[in-house]
């Protein structure tokens, strides 16, 4: 079956860095978005990767192992406002988003 | 900015309600889709619609139905609510036809159903 698993919650300090893991299994593979969730908010979107690498959006990276079913978002210089939940979703062959139930970041003064 | 907004933040009805949820987008997109959230789970697909009175089922599309009359609205219907349909309903569009266009997600509606 296809599977997303990450993280329920995770707990950091402010200033200090975070990774968040997903990894993933898919029926073939269309790319992996990560998307961030303010609560009782819509998620908004932070990134796409279909290739192997990191990629990297001012504080927020992103990075994916397709050999590896793996995938993290790294947030740098934590803020209070990134207190949220973060959504791995994998695309499957035929372009359907398998989501994740979704991790809840917690950021402490 | 590309705006998603839907009818209600929060409602309540009871079982055996006939439920319409509204959804509207202001950027001419070409595909929008219901969800629903719940907690431990994923976001599931309940139906997504690619064209005006087009509509394709998602993964769990039992108990639900929907309508696009027109481009910018995509409406979400519970013919008989029941309690298991309590959740969260989340609206999303994407710009085009290709698959992996970014959604753009409405504030949602949290239905609870008596």
């Amino acid at each position: 079956g296809q599977n997303i698993d990450q993280p329920t919650e995770m707990t950091a300090t402010e200033g200090a860095i975070v990774q968040i893991n997903c990894t993933y299994q898919t029926s073939g593979f269309n790319g992996l978005f990560w998307y961030q969730q303010h609560a009782g908010e819509a998620p908004t979107f932070l990134s796409y990767n279909v290739l192997d690498g990191l990629e990297e959006k001012g504080r927020f990276s992103s990075f994916l192992s397709r050999s590896k079913g793996y995938s993290y978002l790294l947030l740098k210089e934590l803020q209070m406002k990134d207190s949220a939940s973060y959504l791995c979703a994998g695309m499957d062959s035929n372009y359907q988003l398998i989501w994740g139930a979704g991790t809840k970041l917690i950021i402490k003064p | 900015d590309v705006k998603v907004t839907q009818s209600s933040r929060y409602l309540v009805k009871r079982t055996g309600e006939k439920v319409f949820l509204e959804c509207v987008q202001d950027m001419d997109h070409e595909n929008m889709f219901w969800y629903r959230q719940d907690p431990g789970l994923g976001l599931r697909l309940i139906y997504f619609s690619y064209d005006v009175k087009m509509k394709e089922k998602g993964d769990i599309p039992e108990g639900y139905s929907v309508s696009r009359e027109k481009k910018e609205r995509f409406s979400l219907i519970l013919e008989s609510a029941s309690t298991n349909q309590t959740s969260m309903y989340l609206c999303a569009s994407t710009i085009s036809g290709s698959p992996t266009d970014t959604q753009y997600f409405g504030p949602g509606t949290r239905l609870t159903v008596l």
